[in-house]
């Protein structure tokens, strides 16, 4: 299948500070890409949808100048995590689809740990 | 609206042993069905989908089939492995959503020796 690859799979970082997290489409052009989390011992929540060059659909709940979601490519789209607090420490993890795709793929995810 | 309801874990069962987690959902129209596998620190891997009703999905010795009348996509292996210690999520997406998932909540398995 086609791969996705999410960069870093492991950060740790101060309160306050931003970290950014990246998701690529190796082999294939993502028009669609979706940006999820995953509490310790729970299932994955959909955080946002980004369409390449438009902006994010962001869910209900998740605030929208925190978690800052740039697709400018169609195999590139990014999650920053602005002004983390230890609350933003999770397991983030990424999906894309291609426009000819039936599924979407998803990536390695990136473990956050805020301190 | 869409949701998943999965059986909740952790299963434990030894090698060799039948594999059933429940999975049931709600939905309007007619999603596609999938079992997602995540192994430790690992992100999500489809195992296997179907998508439309009486489908069968099956990939690595596990089956799930499609059923509209019970609403239900109910993961089976007849023998698992060590190997497949790891954690399952069902998800759906609806029609003409773009690929949105709805997950349920994953089943922790173990499998020992």
């Amino acid at each position: 299948g086609a791969v996705v690859s999410q960069h870093p799979s492991w950060v740790i970082c101060k309160s306050g500070t931003s970290v950014k997290i990246e998701c690529r489409s190796l082999d294939f052009q993502a028009t669609t890409m979706f940006w999820y989390r995953q509490f310790p011992k729970q299932s994955l929540m959909l955080m946002a949808t980004s369409n390449e060059g438009s902006k994010a659909t962001y869910e209900q709940g998740v605030e929208k100048d925190k978690f800052l979601i740039n697709h400018a490519s169609l195999t590139l789209s990014t999650l920053t995590v602005t002004s983390a607090h230890p609350e933003d420490s999770s397991f983030y993890i990424c999906s894309a689809r291609g426009h000819r795709n039936t599924e979407a793929f998803f990536g390695q995810g990136t473990r956050l740990t805020v301190v | 609206g869409n949701s998943v309801t999965q059986m909740e874990g952790p299963v434990t069962l030894s090698e060799e042993a039948f594999l059933t987690i429940n999975c049931t959902y709600t939905a309007t129209g007619y999603p596609s069905l999938f079992w997602y596998v995540q192994y430790p620190g690992e992100g999500l891997q489809l195992l296997l989908k179907a998508t439309k009703a009486d489908d069968k999905g099956s990939n690595k010795g596990f089956e799930a089939t499609y059923r509209k009348e019970t609403t239900s996509f109910h993961l089976e292996k007849g023998s698992v492995q060590v190997s497949d210690s790891a954690v399952y999520f069902c998800a759906l997406s609806p029609m003409n959503t773009g690929n949105q998932f709805y997950f349920g909540t994953g089943t922790s398995l173990t499998v020992i020796p």
